[in-house]
């Protein structure tokens, strides 16, 4: 069963250094999406890609965070510099559509990350 | 704006007994809505999902959800839990015609612990 693969797995880091976690989507998914999941809550969306293309950053800290998806195919989340309120678990989600309502996501393991 | 409530934080159970995990949501149009599973530090995994038709949905390792338009509720139920079956639950909810039609919206979770 095809699977969103994340790396690196867990990543400690102290603040004020650059991070950056890679994500592989589920081949032939068109929609990529980076989420934020703090402990003890749902997960948030911060980006989301069609294909190349950003179709909603709208909760992207953008002084620190960025995203690219070059190819359309895998993605790439930096954070620089880190902050202590950056630890949290990042998911990575795929699906197969252009974001419409039905499509169900496929998550990645996620990375987590503990900032010092 | 879209949004998910799981009333409980925890659900503990027995083994063999009957397991209901709560969800409601408010939407501004028909709702698209989600149940994922996720296992101490890994991804979120896709039960079921509710779009329309059958009110009563039946989803992945024996779990099913029940959509109450009037109650605006999708509980999550399975007849006879497995210790297994201790993890985050949560709920998600799309909002068909409300303009944010592709944004997945979690709920907090609400973990279950099922004890032998």
């Amino acid at each position: 069963e095809a699977e969103v693969a994340q790396s690196p797995r867990y990543k400690i880091t102290e603040k004020s250094q650059a991070v950056a976690f890679w994500c592989d989507p589920i081949s032939g998914h068109a929609t990529l999406y980076w989420y934020r999941q703090i402990l003890g809550q749902g997960p948030e969306l911060l980006v989301q890609f069609q294909d190349e293309s950003v179709v909603d950053d709208s909760q992207l800290p953008k002084d620190r965070f960025s995203a690219e998806r070059l190819k359309g195919v895998d993605s790439t989340l930096k954070i620089q510099p880190a902050e202590l309120g950056d630890s949290a678990m990042y998911l990575c989600a795929s699906s197969p559509g252009t974001g419409i309502s039905t499509d169900t996501q496929y998550f990645g393991p996620g990375t987590r990350l503990t900032v010092l | 704006a879209q949004s998910v409530a799981q009333p409980e934080d925890q659900v503990n159970v027995a083994e063999g007994n009957p397991l209901t995990v709560k969800c409601t949501y408010s939407v501004s149009g028909n709702p698209y809505l989600f149940w994922y599973v996720q296992y101490p530090n890994r991804g979120l995994q896709f039960l079921l999902k509710y779009i329309t038709g059958d009110n009563l949905v039946k989803g992945s390792y024996g779990f099913e959800a029940e959509f109450n338009k009037s109650q605006t509720s999708f509980h999550l139920k399975k007849p006879s839990a497995l210790v297994s079956d201790s993890a985050l639950y949560f709920c998600a909810v799309r909002d068909r015609g409300g303009g944010n039609d592709y944004k997945l919206s979690f709920g907090a979770g609400t973990t279950v612990t099922v004890r032998a």
